[in-house]
C-alpha cells in the first residue's frame, strides 16, 4: 500500500519561498511520476507540476516561473518550491502518484496540507 | 491547454436516484478521461480511469463512459456515502487539468 504524507509549514508570509515535502512509503520515487496539486479553499484543482524518475520534471505552465520540484532518492520523497508567493497560493497542497505514466490518473494521494500565504 | 467543463455545477438528489454527471473537454483527448470523487476536507479518491475502467475498490454503482470530447460519470443507485464533489481531469496531455467540479447533496 502506497503512503503519501505531506509535510511543511502552514502559514507563509507575501514575496516569500512555499517549501513543501512529500514522504513516500510503499512505492519508490524512482518509478513512476509523482505530482504536486492544490486546491484554493473552496475551489478547484490545479495541477503544479510532476517529477518522474526521481529528477526529471514537468510544470504547469502557469507556475512554471516559480515552482521547483525535486526528489531525494535516500529518503524516497520529494518536496515543492513555490517562489514569491502571495495570497492567490493560499491552498490546500497535495502531493499524488501517478498510477499508470501512459493513462496519467492518480491513484494515491497525501492527506493535504494547508498553506495560507499572509503576512 | 486543454479546458474541462462539467454540468452540472450542483444538484440535489436523493437516496436510490440515479444520478448523472457530464464531462466536456475543450478538444478530444481519446480516452484520457479520469473521475475523482472528494469529500469535504479529504483528499480526491480515484473512481474511474481511462473514462470507463472503475478502479480497485471502488463499488459497481459507479459508471463512466464517452470518448474525445464528452464524457458521463453515473452512480446507478445513490448511496449516502455518495454525497460529495465529483471532478473529471484529463491526461492526454500536459498541464494535466481538472473540471470545475459537480457538488452532488441532498
Amino acid at each position: 500500500q502506497v503512503q503519501l504524507q505531506e509535510s511543511g509549514p502552514g502559514l507563509v508570509k507575501p514575496s516569500e519561498t512555499l517549501s513543501l515535502t512529500c514522504i513516500v512509503s510503499g512505492g519508490s520515487i524512482s518509478s513512476s511520476y509523482w505530482s504536486w496539486i492544490r486546491q484554493p479553499p473552496g475551489k478547484g484543482l490545479e495541477w503544479i507540476g510532476y517529477l518522474y524518475y526521481s529528477e526529471r520534471t514537468i510544470y504547469n505552465p502557469s507556475l512554471k516561473s516559480r515552482v521547483t520540484i525535486s526528489g531525494d532518492t535516500s529518503k524516497n520523497q520529494f518536496s515543492l518550491k513555490l517562489s514569491s508567493v502571495t495570497a492567490a497560493d493560499t491552498a490546500a497542497y497535495y502531493c499524488a502518484r501517478d498510477g499508470d505514466t501512459a493513462l496519467g490518473y492518480f491513484d494515491y494521494w497525501g492527506q493535504g496540507i494547508l498553506v495560507t500565504v499572509s503576512s | 491547454d486543454i479546458q474541462m467543463t462539467q454540468s452540472p455545477s450542483s444538484l440535489s438528489a436523493s437516496v436510490g436516484d440515479r444520478v448523472t454527471i457530464t464531462c466536456r473537454a475543450s478538444q478530444t483527448i481519446s480516452s484520457f478521461l479520469n473521475w475523482y470523487q472528494q469529500k469535504s476536507g479529504t483528499a480526491p479518491k480515484l473512481l474511474i480511469y481511462a473514462a470507463s475502467s472503475l478502479q480497485s475498490g471502488v463499488p459497481s454503482r459507479f459508471s463512466g463512459s464517452g470518448s474525445g470530447t464528452d464524457f458521463t460519470l453515473t452512480i446507478s443507485s445513490l448511496q449516502p456515502e455518495d454525497f460529495a464533489t465529483y471532478f473529471c481531469q484529463q491526461s492526454y496531455s500536459t498541464p494535466l487539468t481538472f473540471g470545475p467540479g459537480t457538488k452532488v447533496d441532498i
